[in-house]
This record gives structure tokens, C-alpha cells and sequence, in this order.
């Protein structure tokens, strides 16, 4: 079967930096999203990552490993606007998005 | 410019009526989905569509049906609602169609059937 794990949520402090997990099994590789979505609003794009390696895009971060079947959104510099669920989708070997149920992450003052 | 736009927002419906989610987006996309969302899991794709013409079933279809008589428009059927359809839909359109586009997604229609 299909399966991507994230944890279901995380707690940060503003102005900290956290990082979000995400493990994948699934049929065939060819792509992995990050989306964030603020409660009650549509998902929004922020990386796509289908090499090994780390992307930087302002604050925020994405990593890959495809050998572990795994990836990390790093943001830095939290700000309130942050708390919102990031969602983790992989594209399968039929060019199908699979998608994780997301983490939740509450940003504190 | 809108991007996507999704109607209605909410719906409530009584089990056994058919119900039409509507979607319409401007960016001139090649590709249309229709997800759902429930609380604990990820989105599942219900159909899709890749050009104006033809569709496809994604994950979970039954009890769905969908049309593309033109690149605007992909509207969602529920030709009998049930109880278990009770969900946030969200239709997302992207400009290819292999699947490694951005997708950009409507507001959201939030349905309970009764």
C-alpha cells in the first residue's frame, strides 16, 4: 500500500525555527509537494522537490532523500501567520498525488 | 482575476437528492481535480481531468461523476447523496498535465448530507 506519515501536530514558539517530517512509501517516485493551509481555507503551494537535496526559498526550507524516503520542511523565523496545517503529497508512479492528512503547527508568542 | 472559484460555499442536503458541485477556473488550465477532505486523512482525489473531453477516476469515484465540456468549467455530480459524502470538497486545476505542476485550488464547498 501507499502510506505518507507527518506528525499530526507540532508546537513552536514565534521567532523559532521548526522542522516538519515527512516518510513516504509508496509505487514509484517522481515528486514530492509541500502545501500549507490555514484553517478553514484552500491548500497552497510552497516546494516541489524531486532531487536529493535541500531547496531554500526565504523562510522557508525544503529537504529530500529519496533513498530514505523521506523529507523535512524547515521554516525559520516563525511568525503567527505560520500556524496553519502543511500538508505532504508525494507523486506516485502513475503521476498520482498521494497526500498525507498534514500537521497541524500552533505557533505560541 | 479570480483563479478558481467553487459554488456554494456550504450545502446542506438531504440523503438520496442529487447535488451539483460547481467549478469553474480563468487560467485557461489544462488539468482539472476534484478532492475531498476529512478530518484525519489526506486529500483523495475523486476524478480528474487532464483535457477538455476526457476524464478520469481517481481514488474514490464512486458515488461521483464529473464532466469537461470545456477547459473553464468541471463540475462534480452526486447523484445520490449519502451520509458517508459529508466532506470538504476542493476542486484544483493545473497548467500540465503530468502531474508535477503546482495545483492551484478553489475556496472549498463544504457539504452535509443528512
Amino acid at each position: 500500500g501507499q502510506n505518507i506519515d507527518q506528525p499530526t501536530e507540532m508546537t513552536a514558539t514565534e521567532g523559532a525555527i521548526v522542522q516538519i517530517n515527512c516518510t513516504y512509501q509508496t509505487s514509484g517516485f517522481n515528486g514530492l509537494f509541500w502545501y500549507q493551509q490555514h484553517a478553514g481555507e484552500a491548500p497552497t503551494f510552497l516546494s516541489y522537490n524531486v532531487l536529493d537535496g535541500l531547496e531554500e526559498k526565504g523562510r522557508f526550507s525544503s529537504f529530500l532523500s529519496r533513498s530514505k524516503g523521506y523529507s523535512y520542511l524547515l521554516l525559520k523565523e516563525l511568525q503567527m501567520k505560520d500556524s496553519a496545517s502543511y500538508l505532504c503529497a508525494v507523486l506516485d508512479s502513475n503521476y498520482q498525488l498521494i497526500w498525507g492528512a498534514g500537521t497541524k503547527l500552533i505557533i505560541k508568542p | 482575476i479570480a483563479g478558481i472559484t467553487q459554488a456554494p460555499t456550504s450545502q446542506i442536503l438531504a440523503a438520496g437528492r442529487r447535488m451539483t458541485l460547481r467549478c469553474t477556473q480563468d487560467m485557461r488550465h489544462n488539468a482539472m481535480y476534484w478532492y475531498r477532505q476529512d478530518l484525519g486523512l489526506g486529500l483523495r482525489l475523486i476524478h480528474y481531468s487532464n483535457t477538455a473531453g476526457t476524464t478520469g477516476k481517481g481514488e474514490v469515484p464512486d458515488g461521483y461523476s464529473v464532466s469537461r465540456a470545456n477547459t473553464d468549467d468541471f463540475p462534480l455530480t452526486l447523484a445520490s447523496a449519502v451520509p458517508s459524502q459529508t466532506s470538504v470538497y476542493f476542486c484544483a486545476s493545473s497548467e500540465g498535465t503530468s502531474g508535477d505542476n503546482e495545483q492551484f485550488f478553489g475556496p472549498g464547498t463544504r457539504l452535509t448530507v443528512l
